[in-house]
């Protein structure tokens, strides 16, 4: 079983639509979450950890269901910037992590 | 936010050589990692790398194939040993600063072995 399950997608979804993504961990002693973000031939850019009480920026809201073992990402008003593959990130130890397999978004006009 | 390089961008070797991939920090980080993603698949985390000691690497990497060097807490290399095509992927480093685990991500090295 992987560490970290995420679907891969693609969502395929018009300008200005909200969308969601899960990433489902198998570790319940896991211990920080993260969500990047991957442009196609570029390496992962943070967007945002993932706190207990769950967090907002902007248009972007991420929250940690550690009963279910799921982080999820919210996007709400998509743009056509938000193009990309998601990866969910999770911490299990001072050095160990793992990557989730990534959930690509395609946002059409 | 760390800014990461790396050396080389991309390079195309031959079945049986070596090649050291460079990566420097334009500040000082706590953590740096070696990830390999290979087309089309997440980051598998190959070792992390420590300063001043030797790396701590991760099931089904071994020093003698990934040798890693760290030698300030600025600047990592990995050096990709007795090439096979299998090794053809691309390599990032990542740096994380202290009390964080939010890793920044150099540019990666794209690697073709033939």
């Amino acid at each position: 079983r992987k560490e970290v399950e995420q679907d891969p997608g693609p969502f395929n979804v018009p300008e200005g639509a909200t969308v969601a993504f899960n990433c489902t961990y198998s570790n319940s002693a896991s211990q920080s979450f993260f969500w990047y973000r991957q442009d196609c031939r570029k390496e992962p850019k943070l967007l945002m950890s993932v706190y207990s009480s769950g967090n907002e920026d902007g248009r972007f809201t991420a929250q940690l269901n550690r009963a279910s073992q799921y982080i999820s990402l919210l996007i709400r008003d998509s743009k056509l910037s938000d193009s990309a593959t998601y990866l969910c990130v999770v911490n299990e130890d001072f050095n160990k992590f793992y990557f989730g397999s990534g959930t690509k978004l395609n946002v059409k006009p | 936010s760390a800014v990461i390089s790396q050396k080389p961008s991309r390079d195309i070797c031959q079945r049986g050589t070596s090649l050291t991939i460079q990566c420097q920090v334009d500040s000082q980080v706590t953590m740096m990692f070696w990830y390999r993603q290979q087309p089309g698949q997440s980051l598998t985390l190959i070792a992390t790398a420590n300063q001043g000691s030797e790396a701590t690497y991760e099931s089904g990497f071994v020093i003698d194939k990934f040798p890693i060097s760290r030698p300030n807490l600025t600047f990592s290399t990995l050096t990709v040993s007795n090439m096979s095509p299998e090794d053809s992927s691309i390599y990032l480093c990542s740096g994380a600063g202290t009390g964080s685990l939010e890793q920044f991500f150099g540019p990666g090295t794209r690697l073709t072995v033939l």
